[in-house]
């Protein structure tokens, strides 16, 4: 598909477990930013690489959370040891080049729930 | 980035203009106004974006004052699937990490 495609879907975890995320970001695209949903909120950002380098991390809530994108194409966000609280959408966007004003472009998430 | 203000929500007749307000009185000189909406159960879409001209698209027009305080988003022919949380964001065209911040938005709703 030409998208931002994002897996899996859902997620259901036990509180403590550790889970990983995956975005495939469109083809090509330099950045690539990662972002968290709660119930009834808009998106808020966690986090932002262009190519494998990752820029600006400013919006990870806690020192569980981490990304990477090693080879400059798909990323993993990775949370461990999770909490309740991190029970949210997780939504993934890439953009065609790495600034201006090129609109960025979302993946449909994935839903986390943590029991 | 600026604060965007927007109406909760509001309610559109299918087959009507949608006409979606956005206050921005606090927007510097280099940043663009981005529409963005989020349908149920999917990502946000990109809509729309611009900087003081008037925009349009194949899917909406983007009116922009001439003080850049205020923008309407127009939705020419509304229909049931318009239905979505509609975002209007402020962003600075910079090199890098250009990061959305998005605020309520106005939920839409288009009935028959």
């Amino acid at each position: 598909g030409a998208g931002v495609s994002q897996s899996p879907r859902y997620k259901v975890a036990k509180r403590g477990q550790d889970v990983a995320l995956r975005c495939d970001p469109i083809s090509g695209h330099v950045s690539l930013f990662w972002y968290q949903q709660a119930l009834g909120q808009g998106p808020e950002f966690l986090t932002y690489f262009q190519n494998e380098a990752q820029l600006d991390k400013s919006g990870l809530p806690s020192d569980r959370f981490f990304a990477e994108r090693p080879e400059g194409s798909v990323s993993t966000l990775k949370i461990q040891r999770t909490q309740q609280e991190d029970s949210a959408v997780y939504l993934c966007a890439s953009s065609n080049i790495s600034g201006g004003n090129q609109p960025q472009h979302f993946g449909d998430g994935t839903r986390l729930s943590i029991l | 980035d600026a604060k965007t203000t927007q109406p909760t929500s509001m309610d559109c007749a299918e087959g009507r203009a949608a006409n979606l307000p956005c206050n921005h009185s606090t927007i510097s000189g280099n940043e663009y106004v981005y529409w963005y909406r989020q349908i149920h159960s999917q990502g946000p879409q990109y809509i729309i974006h611009g900087l003081k001209n008037n925009e349009t698209n194949e899917m909406a027009s983007l009116i922009i004052t001439e003080d850049r305080k205020s923008s309407t988003l127009i939705l020419p022919h509304a229909t049931l699937r318009d239905t979505a949380v509609y975002y209007c964001i402020v962003r600075v065209a910079k090199a890098a990490g250009n990061k959305l911040t998005f605020g309520g938005g106005t939920r839409v709703l288009v009935k028959p």
